[in-house]
Parts: structure tokens; sequence; C-alpha cells
């Protein structure tokens, strides 16, 4: 069986300011993990993914997740925080041939 | 080019009838999702396609639950004798494949309310 767990439904942080928001799965097989972004009243849009190449995935508007494989974790940081970053964030792990399961999400809020 | 679509938009709907939600997928992309999002939740797995036959339909939470994708594309979540606590967002998502790699690619959804 699969599953996530975010650590911490509620992340508040300083514009300009650190964001690690925290997310550990369990998974049988080697997997597939994901950070999906999500906006009030729109879809999921993926931030990154990890496929097993480099532990150490870049995604889009600055943010990088690392997979450690011995902590059964796979955060997601970015070094500065904008404004434009308050949103849901959600982590997804998926193992191949299977559906993709999600953590409950956190939200980020980012104070001025 | 277009991503995925999805009606409506909005449902509202009472207790007992029948709803169809729509989903049209990424053009080209084999593998359909359908996902439930209840308020304050992570997107929940129902059920998904490879092509037109359905790959996994575990996570449909009961016989009401319907889903089809007859040609392969356009995907119809079918709802019967709607209850209550099936108020929620509906979320349709495809990808290129069925290969764990693949990015899902996710519509707007459908918020479903069911008074």
């Amino acid at each position: 069986a699969q599953s996530v767990t975010q650590l911490g439904s509620h992340v508040s942080v300083s514009e300009g300011a650190l964001v690690l928001l925290r997310c550990n799965y369990s998974s049988s097989v080697p997997p597939y993990l994901f950070w999906y972004v999500q906006y009030p009243n729109q879809g999921l849009q993926l931030l990154l993914k990890y496929t097993s190449a480099a532990t150490l995935v870049k995604g889009i508007n600055g943010f990088e997740a690392e997979f450690k494989k011995s902590e059964t974790s796979f955060h997601l940081t970015k070094p500065s925080a904008h404004m434009s970053d308050a949103a849901e964030y959600f982590c997804a792990v998926k193992s191949p041939q299977r559906d993709m399961r999600f953590g409950a999400g956190t939200r980020l809020t980012v104070k001025p | 080019g277009a991503g995925v679509s999805q009606t409506p938009s909005n449902k509202v709907t009472e207790k007992g009838k029948y709803v169809e939600l729509r989903c049209d997928p990424i053009s080209g992309h084999t593998a359909l999702y359908w996902y439930r999002q209840s308020l304050g939740q992570g997107p929940e797995f129902l059920i998904y396609f490879q092509g037109t036959g359905a790959a996994d339909d575990s996570g449909l939470p009961n016989d009401r639950f319907f889903a089809v994708r007859p040609e392969g594309s356009v995907s119809t979540l079918k709802i019967q004798r709607t209850e209550r606590g099936d108020s929620a967002v509906y979320l349709c998502a495809s990808s290129l494949t069925l290969a764990g790699r693949e990015t899902q690619y996710f519509g707007p959804g459908t918020r479903l309310l069911v008074l």
C-alpha cells in the first residue's frame, strides 16, 4: 500500500523567508513522487516530480524538493517566499500501474 | 494547447437525483483519471482508464458511481440517487500514458452540491 503524510495543515511564513513544506511517504516499491499546487478555484498544477533520476528535483516558481529514501521524505522548499506563493500544496505518491495517492494538503500563507 | 476541461463547472442537484459530469482530456492522452476532493482534503482516487477500459475502479465508493469512456477520449462520471455526502469537487486528470512517471494534468473540477 502507498500513502502520503503532510505534516502541518497550515504553514505561515513572512515574505522573503524560507518555505518548508513536509511530506513523508509510504510505498512498498520505489515510488514516483509529486508536488502539486492549487490556487483558489483552480485545478492542480504540477510543481515538480521525482522519477528516480536526480534526488534533488527543481520545479517551477523557484521550488525544489529532495528525495531522501532513508527518511522516506520528499520535503518541498523555496529559499524566499513571495506573496504569490500563497496556495494549497499537495504531495502525492504513485507506484507503477497504480493510482496516485495525495496527502491532505498544506495551506501556505505568506505575510507581508 | 488546450488543457483538460470539465463541464459543468458547478452543479446543484437534489438528493436522489441522477447527475453526469463530463471530462475532456488533453488530445492524445490515453490515460484518464477521476478524483473526488472534499473540503479541506486532498484528492481521493476514484477510477482510471487506459483507453476505453477501466484499468482500476477500486476507488469508486459504491455502486451508485459509474464512469465510462466509450471512445477512449471523453469520459463521463455518473452518480445515481445522489446523497448529500456526495457533495465535493470532482476532478479529472489525463496523462500521456499510464506509466508512473507521467505527469497527470488536472482540469478545474466540477463542484457538486447535493441539497
